[in-house]
C-alpha cells in the first residue's frame, strides 16, 4: 500500500495561475520528497524537505511540511505549459525504502 | 556527468518467458534501486543494491531478482513472465542511500503478451 496520498488526483488550471497539490502520509518520516514525471518517462527530483524543516523554496516551487498533521503541500507559482506532468510525493521513514504516492496529474491550459 | 541509463527502452515478451533489464547509474553512485510503475498499483519499490549487495527488498515474488556488479551497474531479471508484469520499470541511483534524492533513468517499458 502507498504511504503518501496526493490530493487532488487531477488538477487543470490556466497558464499563469498557481497550482497547489497536497500529500498526506501515515507514519513518521525522515524526509519527504516531490518528483515530477512527464508522460511515461522517468521521474525528476524537485525538492526534498526534512522532518525538522517547515518550508522550502526552489525557484517557482514552494513546499511546506506539517509533521503534526502528517501532510505536505507543493505550490507551483506562475504555471507554464511545460509544468504539465504528474507530481508525486515520496516519504522516507523507518522502512528502508522510499514510498511513493499515487500522484497528481497537473494540466496547464494555454 | 551522464545521467542514469536503462536498456532496453522498450521490450515485448510473451507469457512464460524471462527478461533482463539493465541499468547504469550515475558515475560514483553506489546505491541502485528498482521500481515498477503500473496504472493500477502506481510506483512500487522492487529492491535496492549497494556495493553489490541487496540491501532492501519490496513485496514482490521471487520471480523478480536482481544483481549489482562491481562497477555499480545493475540488472534485474523477471522469470516466467505474467501479463501483470507489463509495466514501466524504473531504475534510480544515489551516492549512498535509497532514502535520499533519487536520480531516475528513463525507464524500460515492458509489454507481456
Amino acid at each position: 500500500s502507498q504511504q503518501g496520498e496526493e490530493d487532488p488526483q487531477a488538477l487543470s488550471i490556466q497558464e499563469g495561475e498557481n497550482a497547489t497539490m497536497n500529500c498526506s502520509y501515515k507514519t513518521s518520516i525522515n524526509n519527504l520528497q516531490w518528483y515530477r514525471q512527464n508522460s511515461g518517462r522517468g521521474l525528476v527530483h524537485l525538492i526534498l524537505i526534512r522532518s525538522n524543516e517547515r518550508e522550502k523554496h526552489s525557484g517557482r516551487l514552494r513546499v511546506t511540511l506539517d509533521t503534526s498533521k502528517k501532510s505536505s503541500s507543493l505550490l507551483i507559482t506562475a504555471s507554464r505549459a511545460a509544468d504539465t506532468a504528474s507530481y508525486f510525493c515520496a516519504t522516507a521513514g523507518g522502512a528502508q525504502k522510499l514510498v511513493f504516492g499515487q500522484g497528481t496529474r497537473l494540466t496547464i491550459n494555454p | 556527468k551522464a545521467g542514469v541509463t536503462q536498456t532496453p527502452r522498450y521490450l515485448i515478451k510473451t507469457r512464460g518467458q524471462q527478461v533482463t533489464l539493465s541499468c547504469s547509474p550515475i558515475s560514483g553512485h553506489r546505491s541502485v534501486s528498482w521500481y515498477q510503475q503500473t496504472p493500477g498499483q502506481g510506483l512500487q519499490f522492487l529492491f535496492e543494491y549497494f556495493s553489490e549487495t541487496q540491501r532492501n527488498k519490496g513485496n514482490f515474488p521471487g520471480r523478480f531478482s536482481g544483481r549489482q556488479f562491481s562497477n555499480s551497474r545493475s540488472e534485474m531479471n523477471v522469470s516466467t513472465l505474467e501479463l501483470g508484469d507489463s509495466a514501466l520499470y524504473l531504475c534510480a541511483s544515489n551516492p549512498r542511500s535509497e532514502k535520499e534524492t533519487q536520480y531516475f533513468g528513463p525507464g524500460t517499458r515492458l509489454l507481456v503478451l
